[in-house]
């Protein structure tokens, strides 16, 4: 069956950077698939940060976060990994990775805490 | 980017009471919404995909409708395992957006 594992937890300072990893298995990994990364902030509705074709190594990021946000992927480890940057506050969130295609977001991640504090 | 303007904010029902909850969205999104259960602690659960299509596994008791831009999520015979939190998303437009949520208590 489809399984997405994330990295664990992480406590940052304000201005660093996270990279977080999600290794997928149960499915082809690079023929027409994606992953996406969503976030949940206490108290907020889920917020979309963007996606990757595992295939091709395409993203599309929110505008929100350009400049910031990196999502890449390692084919043969069946892994994806988003890379955020100037972390603050706002960024405090569980982070998800979801598994793309048809229908979206079947599967999810088991989420990982980012704590961002001084 | 699209708005999912999700009601009632929280719901408390009864175990057998039929329950429903809608999602407005902020300009048209054809089928492209899935309805996702969150129970406390736990991750989402795809319930509906495509507006009406029930996801694999998922009990007969949801089911999803849409009218133009209002989608309405509907839980017949509702038991003590459907306390939770549920939430609409569009994938319609990039960025793809969610409701706020509907917390269910029984």
């Amino acid at each position: 069956q489809v399984q997405l594992v994330q990295s664990g937890a992480e406590v940052k300072r304000p201005g660093a950077s996270v990279k977080l990893s999600c290794e997928a298995s149960g499915y082809s990994f690079n023929n027409k698939n994606a992953i996406h990364w969503l976030r949940q902030a206490p108290g907020q509705p889920f917020e979309w940060l963007g996606w990757i074709n595992t295939g091709n190594g395409n993203t599309r990021l929110s505008q929100k976060f350009q400049g910031r946000l990196n999502i890449t992927r390692d084919t043969p480890a069946t892994t994806a990994y988003m890379d955020l940057s100037s972390l603050t506050s706002a960024d405090t969130a569980v982070y998800f990775c979801v598994k793309g295609g048809r229908p979206l977001f079947d599967s999810w991640g088991q989420g990982a805490l980012v704590t961002v504090s001084s | 980017d699209i708005q999912m303007t999700q009601s009632p904010s929280s719901l408390s029902a009864s175990v057998g009471d039929r329950v429903t909850v809608t999602c407005q969205a902020s300009q048209d999104i054809s089928k492209f919404l899935n309805w996702f259960q969150q129970r406390p602690g736990k991750v989402p659960k795809l319930l509906i995909y495509d507006a009406t299509s029930l996801q694999t596994g998922v009990s007969s008791r949801f089911s999803g409708s849409r009218v133009g831009t209002d989608f309405i999520l509907t839980i017949t015979s509702l038991q003590p395992e459907d306390i939770a939190t549920y939430y609409c998303q569009q994938y319609d437009n990039l960025p793809y957006t969610f409701g706020q949520g509907t917390k269910l208590q029984i």
